[in-house]
C-alpha cells in the first residue's frame, strides 16, 4: 500500500534554511503535495509538484522532486518566525481521489 | 465565499452517545472528505465522496456512517461513540488544477472528545 514517511522534527534559527524531507512509496504517484497547519487550524495548500519535474520554485519555497529514490523535499529559504508550524507531505493516488499523508514534521523557528 | 465550514467546533460525548459532524462548501466541488488527526499519526482518511450520490471507504471507516446530502454537504456520523474517536475531525473539497492535479480545501476541524 501507499507510505508517506517524514521526519516529526526540526529546528532552526530565523534567517537560516530550512529543509523538511519526504519519502513515499507508490512510484506512480501523479502528483506530490505540501500542506502547512498551523496551530489550532485546519490544512493550507503551500506547493505542489507534477511527477514528471523534479524541481519548483515558488518565491521562498523550493520543492525537489526525486523520482528515482522516490524523495521529496521542501527547502524555506530564509526562515522566519511565522513559518513555525506542521507540515505534511501527501501523495495523490493514480486515480486521482485520495491523498495518502505523511504524519507531519514539526518546524519549529527560533528568534 | 465561506469556502469549507465544518460544525460544532468542539464537542464532548459520552461513551455511547451519537452525533453527527456537518460539514459545507460553496466552492461548487464535487469531491468531499473526511479526515481524523491524531498526535503522530498525520492524517488518515475515514470516508470520502467523489460526487453526488457516491461514498467509499477510506483508511479508518469503521465506526462511522456518511451522508452525502447533496453537493454542498458531508455529515460524518458516529452511532456509538468510543474513547477511541477522541480525535481532531477534518472536512475538505476538492478542486482540479488548471495543469490537471487536485488541490484539497480544508474546514477549521472538529475536536471530539469522548469519555
Amino acid at each position: 500500500g501507499e507510505d508517506v514517511e517524514q521526519s516529526l522534527f526540526l529546528s532552526v534559527r530565523e534567517g537560516d534554511s530550512s529543509v523538511i524531507n519526504c519519502t513515499y512509496t507508490d512510484s506512480s504517484s501523479t502528483y506530490l503535495y505540501w500542506y502547512k497547519q498551523e496551530p489550532g487550524a485546519g490544512l493550507q495548500l503551500l506547493t505542489y509538484i507534477f511527477s514528471n519535474m523534479d524541481m519548483k520554485q515558488d518565491q521562498r519555497l523550493t520543492v525537489l522532486l526525486n523520482k528515482k529514490d522516490k524523495h521529496l523535499s521542501l527547502r524555506i529559504a530564509d526562515t522566519q518566525t511565522g513559518d513555525s508550524a506542521i507540515y505534511f507531505c501527501a501523495e495523490m493516488d493514480t486515480g486521482y481521489s485520495t491523498l495518502t499523508f505523511g504524519k507531519g514534521t514539526m518546524l519549529l523557528v527560533s528568534p | 465565499n465561506a469556502g469549507v465550514t465544518q460544525t460544532p467546533k468542539f464537542q464532548v460525548l459520552k461513551t455511547g452517545q451519537s452525533m453527527t459532524l456537518q460539514c459545507a462548501q460553496d466552492m461548487n466541488h464535487n469531491s468531499m472528505y473526511w479526515y481524523r488527526q491524531d498526535p503522530g499519526m498525520g492524517l488518515r482518511l475515514i470516508y470520502y465522496s467523489a460526487s453526488e450520490g457516491t461514498t467509499d471507504k477510506g483508511e479508518v471507516p469503521n465506526g462511522y456512517n456518511v451522508s452525502r446530502l447533496n453537493k454542498r454537504e458531508f455529515s460524518l456520523r458516529l452511532e456509538s461513540a468510543a474513547p477511541s474517536q477522541t480525535s481532531v475531525y477534518f472536512c475538505a473539497s476538492s478542486s482540479r488544477f488548471e495543469a490537471g492535479g487536485y488541490e484539497q480545501y480544508f474546514g477549521p476541524g472538529t475536536r471530539l472528545t469522548v469519555t
